[in-house]
């Protein structure tokens, strides 16, 4: 059974780059045909889908991040990740990992969320 | 982008009661080659991530209580709990997954007792 960790600092300064780590267990992230996925949900509001990264290393990510975003795979750790640049109090969440079989688009398996504060 | 909109915001329901909550699409998620809506719903309580409980608007998934059932087609969709439980209070949110993303949610309904 797949499992998905997230990790990385809870505290980001406005301005500087947030990056998150999510380790998958139980499965390679280089086999079958997955899209390792990024959400968030800022605190008091709905689920926002930040972009995924396909196990050939083509991505998808959202317009309204995108010029901020990039989603990469680390298949030597069994590891993708988040980089989410120039940060502010908007982009305080928790943000999620989660996985994806290709020809769905739900998602049954996700990381526990990591809390992201932005402030100083 | 499809915008998802649910109704109600949130919602009071004593136990054992039926819970209904709806969300509407701004175009419909239904593909016309397959027939199948291309919606999900989701449960999150506090410090849990979300647990899926439905797919295709209306197949449950793997050991998730039969009281819980989807409906509708096209724009318009609804989560039904049968009998409310007291493990059922938490925020529930339908996703469409019919475009090619961003995938979008609804604003969530929080349901309680």
């Amino acid at each position: 059974q797949v499992q998905l960790q997230g990790s990385g600092p809870g505290l980001v300064k406005p301005s500087q780059t947030l990056s998150l780590t999510c380790t998958v267990s139980g499965d390679s992230i280089s086999s079958g045909s997955y899209f390792w996925t990024w959400l968030r949900q800022p605190a008091g509001r709905g689920l926002e889908w930040i972009g995924r990264i396909y196990t050939s290393g083509s991505t998808n990510y959202n317009p309204s991040l995108k010029s901020r975003v990039s989603i990469s795979l680390d298949t030597s750790e069994n590891q993708f990740t988040l980089n989410l640049s120039s940060v502010s109090a908007a982009d305080t969440a928790v943000y999620y990992c989660a996985r994806d079989q290709k020809g769905n688009g739900w998602y049954r398996e996700w990381g526990q969320g990591t809390l992201v504060t932005v402030s100083t | 982008d499809i915008v998802m909109t649910q109704s109600p915001d949130s919602l009071a329901v004593s136990l054992g009661e039926r819970a209904t909550i709806n969300c509407k699409s701004s175009q419909s998620i239904l593909y016309s080659s397959n027939n199948k809506n291309y919606l999900a719903w989701y449960q999150l309580k506090p410090g849990q991530p979300p647990k899926l409980l439905i797919y295709w608007a209306s197949t449950r998934e793997s050991g998730v209580p039969d009281r819980f059932s989807g409906s509708g087609s096209g724009t318009d969709f609804t989560l039904t709990i049968s009998s409310l439980q007291a493990e059922d209070v938490a925020v529930y949110y339908c996703q469409q997954y019919y475009t090619t993303p961003p995938y979008t949610f609804g604003q969530g309904t929080k349901l309680e007792i």
